[in-house]
């Protein structure tokens, strides 16, 4: 089964502040977070694996709450290069990972 | 460059024409799987491997084949090509049984069958 994302979109002015959740039905091994341009291939932004940690790069930054089975990707004081549609991936076991339907993100100046 | 790298870029089949969609990596990744984009749908897999002589299924394996003979290359083989496969196709690797790395994508395959 997919991970569910939401908000499937979102319109931001540059500096503002977004936060993109994923959750699941079953429990997880693993959260994959992922960039796609328009097309272009998705690229890689952080993992997360259980134990509930939180990874930053650069001013995105992602939490990992095993036991609700969700994940939070958190883009703050958002640069025009933010926009595109963001991916979360959830492995149940290691190496069956499913993607969720993405997040389309637009920043205006 | 070191990289995921997907032939052909573009493809039109005809309806119950086969082909092959090559994907080959150079970072020595146990782990290469297939994926498909269809709009609204995010990225759903296909086949996956984590080494040379092992496959296995994904979620919508029905109408592709795949074989891993070698570390670098994982093609995706159709059987019979549907209009329902046109799509988008992605190859993607990584290193096998380790935490922290993430997936590298190739630059796809569209495929349209008419």
């Amino acid at each position: 089964q997919q991970p569910v994302q939401s908000p499937q979109a979102v319109i931001l002015r540059e500096g503002e502040d977004a936060v993109i959740n994923c959750s699941s039905s079953k429990a997880l091994y693993s959260v994959h977070w992922y960039r796609q341009k328009h097309g272009e291939a998705p690229v890689f932004l952080m993992i997360l694996l259980k134990g509930g940690e939180q990874k930053g790069h650069e001013k995105i930054s992602a939490s990992f709450n095993e036991k609700k089975q969700q994940s939070s990707l958190y883009l703050t004081a958002s640069q025009l290069s933010y926009s595109g549609t963001y991916f979360c991936g959830t492995e149940w076991f290691r190496d069956d990972m499913r993607f969720g339907a993405g997040t389309r993100l637009t920043v205006k100046p | 460059n070191a990289g995921v790298t997907q032939t052909p870029k573009f493809q039109v089949l005809k309806t119950g024409q086969s082909m092959t969609l090559q994907c080959a990596q150079d970072m020595n990744h146990e782990y290469m799987s297939w994926y498909r984009q269809d709009p609204g749908m995010g990225l759903r897999l296909i086949h996956y491997s984590v080494g040379a002589g092992i496959t296995d299924q994904g979620e919508v394996p029905n109408g592709y084949n795949v074989s891993r003979s070698t570390t670098e290359d994982f093609p995706l083989r159709l059987l019979s090509a549907a209009p329902s496969q046109t799509s988008v196709y992605f190859c993607a690797s990584s290193y096998h049984g380790q935490p922290n790395y993430g997936y590298t994508f190739g630059s796809g395959t569209r495929l349209t069958v008419v």
